[in-house]
């Protein structure tokens, strides 16, 4: 079983839409948790760190449930400029580890 | 500022060969982390180093090793390479030796035909 599993989609949705990806992990101790965003054959750039209480960062909000060892993304009024591989990323601990999704691909369509 | 800066950005090598990869942290970063993405996967830990020292090392193998210089540059050698170590290799500095703050460049894609 994968640390950090994500749908690989696409998710194909049109501008405007609202869009939510979800994340499952499978250590419990896991402490730390991410989402980053990867645009075709670029680096990876953190999007937004995700609390336990939830968080929320203009159009994206993110949340963990730790009883269910899972995190979501939601993405409101889609733009075009959204479109890219979103990667869930947990750490064991405070250290230097990050364990990262496969990345779940969005498309935004005009 | 310059931000993280890998070398070279592509290479094309043939099996068997050895391969030497560069990475300059952001200037006061003293951890540097390397990473393999192969395609349509997520990136994959290598190695850390902080302060010189070697802090982790994920599940590679030998043919892998790594080292940092006082300046905090740090270089990635892989030996005997295989067609599966085709990727994309990411070296991300932060200014602790902790996961915040981490800054990815822009990798170097790696071929081996």
């Amino acid at each position: 079983r994968k640390e950090v599993e994500q749908d690989p989609g696409p998710f194909n949705v049109p501008e405007g839409a609202t869009v939510a990806f979800n994340c499952t992990y499978s250590n419990s101790a896991s402490q730390s948790f991410f989402w980053y965003r990867q645009d075709c054959r670029k680096e990876p750039k953190l999007l937004m760190s995700v609390y336990s209480s939830g968080n929320e960062d203009g159009r994206f909000t993110a949340q963990l449930n730790r009883a269910s060892q899972y995190i979501s993304l939601l993405i409101r009024d889609s733009k075009l400029s959204d479109s890219a591989t979103y990667l869930c990323v947990v750490t064991l601990d405070s250290s230097y580890k990050l364990i990262f999704g496969s990345g779940t691909r969005l498309l935004v369509r005009p | 500022d310059a931000g993280v800066t890998q070398s070279p950005t592509h290479l094309i090598k043939t099996r068997g060969q050895q391969v030497t990869l560069r990475c300059s942290p952001i200037s006061g970063h003293k951890s540097v982390s390397w990473y393999q993405q192969v395609l349509g996967q997520g990136p994959q830990f290598i190695f850390q180093y902080y302060e010189k020292e070697e802090r982790g090392r994920g599940n590679f193998p030998d043919r892998f090793s790594a080292r940092q210089f006082p300046n905090y540059s740090s270089e990635l050698n892989v030996n005997a390479l295989l067609l599966g170590d085709s990727a994309l290799y990411l070296c991300a500095s932060s200014g602790t030796a902790s996961n915040y703050g981490y800054t990815f460049g822009s990798g170097t894609r790696l071929t081996v035909v």
